[in-house]
């Protein structure tokens, strides 16, 4: 069955650090991975998705996320954060038609 | 292009009482998802549609939710009677699934229910 694991559930880093927020999944064959932000009182907005091809995805905001078939991680990164980027942060994989949602990051920055 | 539109934005109510929500897809998906996210968890899917047609609602509590999409397009969610425990934001999605695979879900900004 698919499933995808954050097991970081909060993180803090200084404004300007780098971040790294993990993400495992579990799917039989290539899976479609996805990073989403939720920021306080907003919905689900994409970060960054991968479908296949290159292992490196660029997205929004400055984030990328690299996949990584033989740990079965889609690891998000941002080289800088900004006080901004405070919010929580999804992994989600897809098989057919369903979503399955890993149970979030929450990112603190400080000043 | 327009998102996803859902009202209301908040809602409080008592328990036992009644309550509805309403989700506008982006124009031309023919999938709507609704989702249950409890404080500190990741989005529950509580329902899939489409079409009008229900895909998945193996994780809806029957006996007191029940959701419809009429002619395909606007969607309402009603819990009646409630309880505390659905305070929770509501989350709407739409994609444009079964239209090429992979696909991508677009999120509302949710309706986030207190029920006392």
């Amino acid at each position: 069955a698919q499933s995808v694991t954050q097991p970081d559930i909060h993180i803090t880093v200084s404004e300007g650090a780098s971040l790294e927020l993990r993400c495992n999944y579990s799917y039989g064959a290539t899976p479609y991975l996805f990073w989403y932000v939720q920021s306080p009182g907003q919905g689900l907005q994409l970060l960054l998705k991968y479908f296949s091809g290159d292992t490196l995805v660029q997205g929004i905001k400055g984030f990328e996320a690299e996949f990584k078939r033989s740990q079965s991680s889609f690891n998000l990164r941002k080289p800088s954060v900004h006080w901004s980027d405070a919010a929580e942060y999804f992994c989600a994989t897809s098989g057919t038609y369903k979503y399955i949602f890993g149970t979030g990051t929450r990112l603190k920055v400080l000043a | 292009e327009a998102g996803v539109a859902q009202s209301p934005r908040y809602k409080i109510i008592e328990k036992r009482q009644s309550v509805a929500f309403w989700c506008n897809p982006i124009s031309g998906h023919a999938t709507l998802y609704w989702y249950q996210q409890i404080l500190g968890q990741g989005p529950k899917l509580l329902i899939q549609f489409q079409n009008n047609g229900v895909v998945d609602d193996s994780q809806l509590p029957k006996d007191r939710f029940s959701a419809e999409r009429l002619k395909g397009v606007d969607s309402t969610l009603k819990i009646q009677p409630a309880k505390l425990e659905d305070s929770a934001v509501y989350l709407c999605a739409s994609s444009s699934f079964p239209s090429g695979l992979p696909y991508e879900q677009y999120f509302g900004p949710g309706t986030r229910l207190t029920v006392t």
